[in-house]
């Protein structure tokens, strides 16, 4: 079946812009978590959703970043105001429930440049 | 958590079989080891994972000491289409996962 995919795959932004980044996840994958990567770096954890509840926001870098999933399956990842720091590649990811171990399946990413 | 340590880079011939170490001295009781990998311009991709026995699959083998402070991913056979970053993570289940810099495998012809 089909994979986790993302859109667009790549953004550019003016400085101050606002954008909003989408992702649908595997068909009937309860999970969702958000990652962001920067140029040569690993994958930074932002946020976690099971079904349409946000259980962890922790890794949201500040209040310009918000994330929602108001139906349990596709998901938004909104920037306000975006800021050059926040040029990244984000990936989102999914995962199906009542599995004995952590497998998740990625997105090919949305390349985000703030110019 | 438990927080990993592993090589910048490593090259490997191919058809040879390629040991990327991990070191995870702080891990708990309840924590599995995860191998990720993120070839080029693509998204992180499970690879292996491990609690305390060696584990294998259609891809590599999971070597984890007997006292869990290290491990080795194996690639048996290494082809040029494993080029890539090996992420080595040590959670607990049903986390989001949380990736270092990991380790660039150059698999060189």
């Amino acid at each position: 079946g089909a994979g986790v995919s993302q859109s667009p795959r790549y953004k550019v932004a003016k400085r101050g812009q606002d954008v909003a980044l989408r992702c649908d996840p595997i068909s009937g994958h309860v999970s969702l978590f958000w990652y962001q990567q920067a140029l040569g770096q690993g994958p930074e954890f932002l946020t976690y959703f099971q079904n349409e509840a946000q259980l962890d926001k922790s890794g949201l870098p500040s209040d310009r970043f918000f994330a929602e999933r108001p139906e349990g399956s596709v998901s938004t990842l909104k920037i306000q105001r975006t800021q050059q720091e926040d040029s990244a590649v984000y990936l989102c990811a999914s995962r199906t429930s009542g599995v004995l171990y952590n497998e998740q399946f990625f997105g090919p990413g949305t390349r985000l440049t703030v110019l | 958590d438990a927080k990993t340590t592993q090589p910048t880079s490593m090259d490997c011939a191919e058809g040879r079989a390629a040991n990327l170490p991990c070191n995870h001295s702080t891990i708990s009781g309840n924590e599995y080891v995860y191998w990720y990998r993120q070839i080029h311009s693509q998204g992180p991709q499970y690879f292996i994972h491990g609690l305390k026995n060696n584990e294998t699959n259609e891809m590599a083998s999971l070597i984890i000491t007997e006292d869990r402070k290290s491990s080795t991913l194996i690639l048996p056979h290494a082809t040029l289409r494993d080029t890539a970053v090996y992420y080595c993570i040590v959670r607990p289940n049903n986390n989001d996962m949380r990736f270092g810099a990991g380790t660039r495998l150059t698999v060189k012809p």
